[in-house]
């Protein structure tokens, strides 16, 4: 059974460093693509960043770019998102989720963890 | 503004065929396969169609999806009580180079 288990919730200031990490079991991590999708509070899905299977392509979303590094360690199993320059505005849950056929494709999902950006 | 435009709400009655539509551009439903979740109340995201009309194992056969051009559409047929949740369609844009999302439409079944 494909398990994703997100850690690293908690609450910062605005300006302050956050990493989020995602542990991975039940399918051959180094085979997918992996992804961070977020969700603000009582606002649709947004897509974060996305990763290679070997980890040497990277994608990020234009809201984030220069401030989040997306990143695995595939002897780990753990997919990981080291966020900087927080903003209020990137207060969600941030859902880890495992790439199908197409990275689009987000065959299973975590259970979130929450980021609140606040003073 | 999401990228993907999908309608804010849908709603039908048991047993009703509920489409819901997507609309995109070249770049993304127009060059890509597209994708849809259901979140139910409260829970992740669950992948419902994959590659514009393929369903994962464990989906049920009411629901279907379909491309055509800039657009897609997800259909839900024989409406169940169960199945009131967001949807959200997603695809890769080649534009941007990275995964867009709809705003995400409200299923209300009454």
């Amino acid at each position: 059974e494909v398990q994703l288990l997100e850690s690293g919730r908690g609450l910062v200031q605005p300006g302050g460093s956050l990493r989020l990490s995602c542990a991975a079991s039940g399918f051959t991590f180094n085979n997918y693509a992996m992804s961070w999708v977020r969700q603000a509070p009582g606002k649709g899905l947004e897509w974060v960043s996305a990763i290679s299977d070997s980890g040497i392509s990277t994608y990020y979303a234009d809201s984030v770019k220069g401030r989040f590094t997306i990143s695995r360690d595939n002897s780990k199993n753990t997919l990981y998102l080291q966020m900087n320059s927080l903003r209020a505005e990137d207060t969600a849950i941030y859902y880890c989720a495992k790439g199908g056929v197409v990275v689009a494709a987000l065959t299973n999902w975590g259970q979130g963890t929450l980021v609140t950006v606040s003073s | 503004q999401s990228v993907l435009t999908q309608p804010p709400s849908a709603s039908g009655t048991p047993g009703q065929r509920v489409i819901i539509s997507c609309s995109g551009s070249s770049s993304n439903i127009g060059s890509n396969t597209v994708n849809w979740y259901q979140q139910l109340p409260g829970t992740a995201p669950k992948l419902l169609i994959y590659s514009s009309n393929q369903r994962p194992s464990g989906v049920p056969d009411r629901f279907s999806g379909s491309k055509s051009g800039t657009s897609a559409s997800l259909a839900i047929s024989g409406l169940q009580s169960e199945d009131e949740a967001d949807y959200y369609c997603a695809a890769w844009d080649d534009s941007l180079n990275g995964v867009v999302f709809g705003g995400g439409t409200k299923l209300t079944v009454l």
